[in-house]
């Protein structure tokens, strides 16, 4: 079955270090989601693509960076990592405009 | 600013009763907005999308509405479960040169028996 899978489910680093998330979809969607979930907040777009390639910026991009170098891959990396990056991080992938698709989720946090 | 609203933020009802999430929005030009139910510890899941000209779209024990007017939607939820413990999250998308998603916070249902 096709799905969309994150790895690793949890994260224990220190600040400074640098961090990779990694999100694998079997869908074939051209479009993939970063989003970060804490408490008090919705969920906050951190960077999107459209296509291998295409990457842009969410609303909470600064700390973090994308790449797509495949349909099937969108790995977040935290440059270095920082206490306020700890969160919960899902990815997501669509077609189109439509209905998003979530993994399952990253617990990371910063010591 | 665009922005989604939800109350109440947490909710408690026994098993078996019925319940009512509201949602209200000021995202603009409006494209769709989506009810999405996520477990705890588990990505959000998709129940009902509704554009601007649906004001009902139901799934199994779920119903949502829409009054685009008002801007204001509503899940409620039919003879409450166990498995209905979730959170709901209101998603609104602006109508740009993408569809620009925007999410609510939240309400954090528990239903006990």
């Amino acid at each position: 079955d096709a799905e969309i899978t994150q790895s690793p489910r949890h994260k224990i680093t220190e600040t400074g270090r640098q961090v990779t998330l990694a999100c694998h979809q079997t869908w074939n969607h051209n479009n993939m989601f970063w989003y970060r979930q804490d408490l008090g907040h919705g969920l906050r777009l951190i960077h999107y693509s459209y296509g291998v390639q295409d990457t842009n910026k969410g609303e909470v991009s600064d700390g973090y960076s994308v790449s797509r170098s495949n349909t099937e891959d969108l790995p977040l990396t935290l440059e270095s990592a920082a206490s306020s990056q700890t969160s919960v991080y899902f990815c997501a992938s669509s077609v189109s405009t439509d209905t998003q698709y979530f993994g399952p989720g990253t617990r990371l946090t910063v010591l | 600013k665009n922005q989604v609203e939800q109350s109440p933020q947490s909710l408690i009802i026994l098993e078996g009763k019925n319940c009512t999430l509201q949602c209200n929005y000021t995202v603009s030009p409006f494209s769709n907005l989506r009810w999405y139910k996520q477990d705890t510890g588990r990505g959000p899941v998709s129940l009902t999308i509704m554009t601007f000209s649906e004001n009902t779209k139901s799934n199994g024990r779920y119903t949502a509405t829409l009054d685009a007017d008002t801007k204001q939607s509503s899940l409620h939820i039919t003879a409450s479960q166990l498995s209905d413990s979730a959170s709901y999250i209101c998603v609104v998308s602006e109508k740009t040169s993408y569809d620009k998603v925007i999410f609510g916070p939240g309400t954090s249902l528990s239903v006990i028996p």
